[in-house]
């Protein structure tokens, strides 16, 4: 039962443009949202988060979109740089279950020049 | 910036044997968290302690130990391997283990079972 869903298992971006990675929950106790880049051969590295009393936070070139009635949200990146080819992982949790994360499949975003 | 730092960073192991990963917090986290990622699969939460204590469980084998030590140090235990342990395992530490507190990642330990 895959609880965070990330769709699309792939995204291709002109540098420059903006990427938008898509992200869906089905666990209503989901009330904390993080997003993690990850290279091959290292951990995921955190990105950006959002509180469920949210609906947008932003930090730099990341923004990240929450909307709980369709339980969806959106990571956008603008620009895209070509650095930011990654896998991307969306992952939630619940405050019934102290840090426990549960991520997305993950989406590879590639960048190109 | 001190990282969370896990070893080995790979380990080969034949079926029934046992493994032993080490895991070591960012300085001042309390809080260490287990995955197991297979291949092309997201991570799979195992299990956390915060304060030595275990503080949640996910979809840990009964062949599988954890614990956290004085020094918040962790250690994941596992016995009898099977093929289908071999997987990348990555810790991962916070602090004060509040639900907003981010959880930072180690590089991951590649565990392959022959």
């Amino acid at each position: 039962d895959q609880q965070v869903k990330q769709n699309s298992p792939s995204l291709s971006v002109q540098e420059g443009r903006i990427s938008i990675l898509n992200c869906d929950y089905t666990n209503s106790m989901f009330d904390y949202f993080l997003w993690y880049k990850k290279y091959p051969a290292e951990g995921p590295t955190f990105l950006i988060s959002i509180s469920s009393i949210k609906d947008k936070n932003e930090d730099g070139r990341f923004t990240v979109f929450l909307n709980k009635s369709a339980k969806h949200l959106s990571l956008h990146i603008v620009p895209s740089q070509p650095g930011d080819s990654a896998v991307y992982f969306c992952a939630a949790s619940s405050g019934t279950s102290y840090g426990k994360l549960t991520f997305g499949q993950g989406t590879i975003l590639t960048v190109h020049p | 910036a001190a990282g969370v730092i896990q070893s080995p960073r790979h380990l080969i192991k034949e079926k029934r044997e046992t493994a032993t990963l080490k895991c070591y917090p960012i300085p001042r986290h309390d809080t260490v968290y287990w995955y197991q990622q297979g291949p092309g699969q997201d991570p799979q939460f195992l299990i956390s302690f915060y304060e030595k204590m275990q503080s949640d469980k996910g979809s840990i084998p009964d062949r599988f130990s954890a614990q956290q030590f004085s020094d918040y140090h962790s250690e994941l235990n596992m016995s009898s391997l099977e093929l289908g342990d071999s997987a990348l395992y990555f810790c991962a530490s916070s602090l004060k283990g509040q639900i907003t507190d981010t959880q930072y990642f180690g590089p991951g330990t590649r565990l392959t079972v022959l």
